[in-house]
């Protein structure tokens, strides 16, 4: 089945640092969407990514998808202790309804 | 209204209960799903009802066993689970089941199986 990483696994930055998390699939992708999870929480929809070498931007959190459509990448500028949760990547699968979640990167912020 | 409801929060049940955890939304979404999460690990994929029909198992024991009684509820009946489905229980809904849409997740029923 399909492979898909992130990376790093956790990250402990200061607010006020940036942060980037990867996500890295074996084959090609026809679409990504990022989720955000905070602590105690549910999966909440960010984004959507569809055409090679696309940029979104949210406010602080800029997304990426790879020219090779394999890859994808969140980066947040300035890191606020609200940006704390895990951040999951989650591949088109290429079956209806079926969504597969990345390994997932767990965010710390600390004052 | 992009809210999914989902009931309990919490349960803790012996290995020997039957019991049901139950999801609603009202955004007039055709697909609903259910996934399993443990600690630290991404949510997993178990059950999707699409136009109230069960298009996906992903091989899920018999012990869970999802019911859609309409387009706006989804159930999942348990029976005689073991410890290790002790997890977070995750119900989802999207537009209609196409490849690539948005889910929208409801706040989850911590399970604790004793």
């Amino acid at each position: 089945g399909q492979q898909v990483m992130q990376i790093p696994q956790y990250q402990h930055v200061q607010e006020g640092e940036d942060f980037t998390t990867y996500c890295n699939s074996s084959t090609t992708l026809s679409n990504i969407q990022w989720y955000k999870q905070r602590p105690g929480g549910h999966p909440v929809f960010l984004i959507q990514l569809v055409k090679s070498g696309e940029v979104k931007k949210q406010k602080r959190l800029t997304f990426q998808f790879g020219e090779a459509k394999k890859n994808s990448s969140l980066h947040i500028t300035a890191t606020q202790t609200t940006d704390v949760g895990t951040y999951f990547c989650a591949p088109d699968t290429g079956t209806a309804s079926k969504l597969t979640f990345g390994t997932g990167t767990r965010l710390q912020v600390t004052l | 209204d992009t809210e999914v409801t989902q009931t309990p929060k919490h349960l803790v049940m012996g290995m020997t209960n039957k019991k049901s955890l139950k999801c609603e939304q009202h955004m007039g979404h055709r697909a609903m799903y259910w996934y399993k999460q443990k600690a630290k690990k991404p949510p997993e994929l178990m059950f999707v009802y699409s136009y109230e029909k069960l298009s996906i198992n992903e091989s899920v024991p018999s012990r869970f066993s999802p019911e859609c009684p309409n387009s706006s509820l989804l159930n999942l009946h348990l029976h005689a689970l073991q410890p290790e489905d002790s997890a977070l229980y995750l119900c989802a809904s999207s537009h209609g089941g196409g490849r690539g849409e948005t889910q929208y997740f409801g706040p989850g029923t911590r399970l604790l199986v004793l």
